[in-house]
């Protein structure tokens, strides 16, 4: 147990839906990422937030946002869904030290169908 | 991004040492090498790490070449749970850029 979770576990929706993916941090955790695993492009980075602000962007789509609440908690917004968006989601924390170590989640499993 | 190379996939008996190699000629100074291993079904999970020295913890050793361009991840004995994806992610910003890292199966 990495001390990360993420909810919802798994999640079904239609096309053109719009869903929220949760994630809370290890404690003490500033740093949180998030991740999408689909098996054509394999794991990767979405978006990075510390304390609260944007820290970095990696390939997140427009139709995607994130923020990161004061009790350090995170959320990824998925909008307008296309069957393209269903994969794995990791979201991962560290405490920023260097080198960075992650921890990541169990993940949530989108199917967009 | 410094890129790695590994192999595709290993194969391993169980109990017996694994050596899982990663090519990175292109490493710059201040990039810290990682192990990340992702399970079937779960997220990755951090292994091990190193700047220049060989690095030994619960989980495996890192052996670096002195030139720092290959790395080699050692699990000791290798067990059925370490039947994984396992990816050397070259570090010196934050996000991690995995590529598509070395599946080790291991056989009874």
């Amino acid at each position: 147990d990495s001390g990360v979770t993420q909810t919802p576990k798994h999640l079904i929706t239609a096309t053109g839906q719009r869903v929220t993916l949760r994630c809370s941090p290890r404690s003490g955790d500033l740093s949180v990422y998030w991740y999408q695993q689909s098996l054509d492009q394999g794991l990767q980075f979405l978006i990075q937030y510390y304390n609260g602000e944007e820290r970095a962007k990696g390939n997140i789509l427009e139709r995607f946002s994130a923020q990161q609440f004061p009790d350090l908690h995170s959320e990824l917004n998925l909008s307008s869904l296309e069957l393209g968006d269903s994969a794995l989601y990791f979201c991962a924390s560290s405490d920023q030290g260097a080198p960075d170590t992650q921890y990541f989640g169990p993940g949530t499993r989108l199917t967009v169908l | 991004d410094a890129k790695t190379t590994q192999p595709n996939s290993m194969e391993s008996n169980e109990e017996e040492p694994v050596h899982l190699p990663c090519n990175h000629s292109t490493i710059s100074g201040t990039d810290y090498i990682h192990w990340y291993r992702q399970l079937p079904s779960q997220g990755p999970e951090y292994v091990i790490h190193g700047l220049t020295s060989n690095v030994n913890n619960r989980m495996a050793s890192l052996a670096i070449a002195e030139d720092r361009k290959s790395s080699t991840l050692i699990l000791h004995r290798a067990t059925l749970r370490d039947a994984a994806v396992y990816y050397c992610i070259l570090n010196s910003g934050y996000a991690l850029n995995f590529g598509k890292g070395t599946s080790l199966l291991v056989t009874p």
